[in-house]
C-alpha cells in the first residue's frame, strides 16, 4: 500500500511563531486531508486538499500532487495549536482505502 | 445536524466477551470507516464500506467483523475481545472518495 510520512516528529515553539509541516506520500492520490487532534482526542478537519494551495485564517495548506507531498503552514502560532497534526491520503488503487501518517506532534509553549 | 456518532464513548471488556460499535451518520454518505488510534500512532483502517451492503477490509481487519445493513449506520464486531484491542476506535464518513468527518471515538479496554 501507499506510505505516508511526515516530519518532524514532534516540534516545539514559542506563543507567535510560525511553523511549517511535511507529508509525504509515496503513490498517486485521490484526496488529501490535514486534521488536527485536540487534546481531548477530538478530530477537526483542517483541510481538504488533494492539490493546490487553500488558506484558512492562520493555517495554510498546500499540495502538490506531482510531486507527492504537502505542507501545512502555521503562522502566529498559539498555544490552542498544541495537539497531533495528521495527514491523510486516499489513494487511486483501492477505491476508498485511506491511510494516515503517523502526525506531528506541535506543543505551543506561551 | 449530529454529524457523526458513535456509541458508546466508553467501554470496559474482559477478555474473550464480544461487543458492537455503533456509527451512526446523518449526511447522507456513500462512505463510511472505521478506524484504530494506538497510544502514539496514527489511525490505521479496520475496515471500510463504499456503499450499503458493502465491507472491505483495511490494513488492520484481524478480529474484527462489520455490516452495512443502512446506509447511515455501520456497525464494528468484536467477537472474542483481546486485550491487544485496547485502543480508540474512531469511525469516519465520506462522499465518494471525499473529505472525511469523523466522530468522537469510542474508549474500549479489554482486561
Amino acid at each position: 500500500g501507499i506510505q505516508v510520512e511526515q516530519s518532524p516528529p514532534d516540534l516545539i515553539l514559542q506563543e507567535g511563531a510560525n511553523s511549517t509541516l511535511r507529508c509525504n506520500f509515496s503513490d498517486s492520490v485521490n484526496n488529501l486531508q490535514w486534521f488536527h487532534q485536540n487534546p481531548w482526542g477530538q478530530l477537526i478537519n483542517l483541510f481538504y486538499i488533494p492539490s493546490g494551495t487553500k488558506q484558512n485564517g492562520r493555517l495554510s495548506a498546500t499540495t502538490v500532487a506531482t510531486e507527492r507531498y504537502s505542507l501545512l503552514y502555521i503562522s502566529s502560532s498559539q498555544t490552542t495549536d498544541s495537539g497531533v497534526y495528521f495527514c491523510a491520503v486516499i489513494y487511486n488503487t483501492n477505491a476508498g482505502k485511506s491511510t494516515f501518517g503517523d502526525g506531528t506532534t506541535l506543543t505551543v509553549k506561551p | 445536524n449530529a454529524g457523526v456518532t458513535q456509541t458508546p464513548k466508553f467501554r470496559v471488556l474482559k477478555t474473550g466477551q464480544s461487543m458492537t460499535l455503533l456509527c451512526a451518520q446523518d449526511m447522507n454518505h456513500e462512505y463510511m470507516y472505521w478506524y484504530r488510534q494506538d497510544p502514539g500512532m496514527g489511525l490505521r483502517l479496520i475496515h471500510y464500506s463504499v456503499g450499503e451492503g458493502t465491507t472491505a477490509k483495511g490494513e488492520v481487519p484481524d478480529g474484527y467483523n462489520v455490516s452495512r445493513l443502512k446506509k447511515q449506520n455501520f456497525l464494528l464486531g468484536l467477537e472474542s475481545a483481546a486485550p491487544s484491542q485496547t485502543s480508540v476506535y474512531f469511525c469516519a464518513s465520506s462522499r465518494t472518495r471525499g473529505e472525511q468527518y469523523f466522530g468522537p471515538g469510542t474508549r474500549l479496554t479489554v482486561t
